[in-house]
């Protein structure tokens, strides 16, 4: 059964605390793995994808990680604009179509 | 360019009551998504199309119809509410399949 878990649920850091959010996944024939940022009200917003275990992307304060079990997103000295739920999501063939499967996210405070 | 355009932004049902939730995207995007979230919870996908008059099975479609007459539009009905798809529901577009822009969601109470 495909499963996507992200942890830790929550995350609260001091403004230039840097740490990393994980996501693993059990999913056969992935195509690529998305990473994305969430506001309060507001639906998700694209941040990075990645294909092949090793690659890196890096956006600003952001660099997210892919091995053939994991992802990371690393968040290097946040800001308090940093706060928001980031939400990992796999892609694998389903059906008729390419699919997104989602985890549940992790809810980021980044206090001043 | 707009983007994905949701409307409404919010609304209270009765239980039973029907209603549709319109989504309409400028982008000339061939595939179209419907998404619940509950509190705490991941996206789970209602239905998606990969092209007008093409229409097929998410995770979770029971309760719910949809169709796409056009490129742009793709409502999604729910018949006879009930308080289990009270949630926030998210429309999304991609022209690929893997760059998905959604819209703001709506944020369905059902009572």
């Amino acid at each position: 059964e495909d499963q996507v878990t992200q942890s830790p649920e929550a995350l609260r850091l001091q403004e230039g605390e840097s740490s990393s959010l994980n996501c693993s996944y059990t999913v056969s024939g992935l195509r690529g793995l998305f990473w994305y940022r969430q506001d309060p009200g507001k639906g998700p917003e694209f941040l990075f994808t990645l294909y092949s275990a090793g690659e890196e992307k890096e956006k600003e304060r952001l660099k997210a990680t892919l091995t053939k079990k994991e992802s990371f997103l690393h968040i290097t000295a946040p800001k308090p604009e940093d706060s928001a739920t980031y939400l990992c999501a796999v892609q694998a063939w389903r059906g008729s179509s390419y699919k997104l499967i989602f985890g549940s996210g992790t809810r980021l405070l980044v206090r001043p | 360019n707009a983007g994905v355009t949701q409307t409404p932004k919010f609304r209270i049902l009765k239980i039973g009551q029907s209603m549709t939730l319109q989504c309409t995207q400028d982008m000339n995007h061939n595939y179209m998504y419907w998404y619940r979230q509950d509190p705490g919870m991941g996206l789970k996908l209602i239905y998606y199309s990969v092209g007008a008059g093409i229409t097929d099975k998410g995770e979770v479609p029971n309760g719910y119809n949809v169709s796409r007459s056009t490129t742009e539009d793709f409502p999604l009905r729910l018949e006879l509410a009930a308080p289990s798809q009270t949630s926030v529901y998210f429309c999304a577009s991609s022209y690929r399949g893997d760059d998905y822009t959604f819209g703001s969601g709506t944020r369905l109470t059902v009572v």
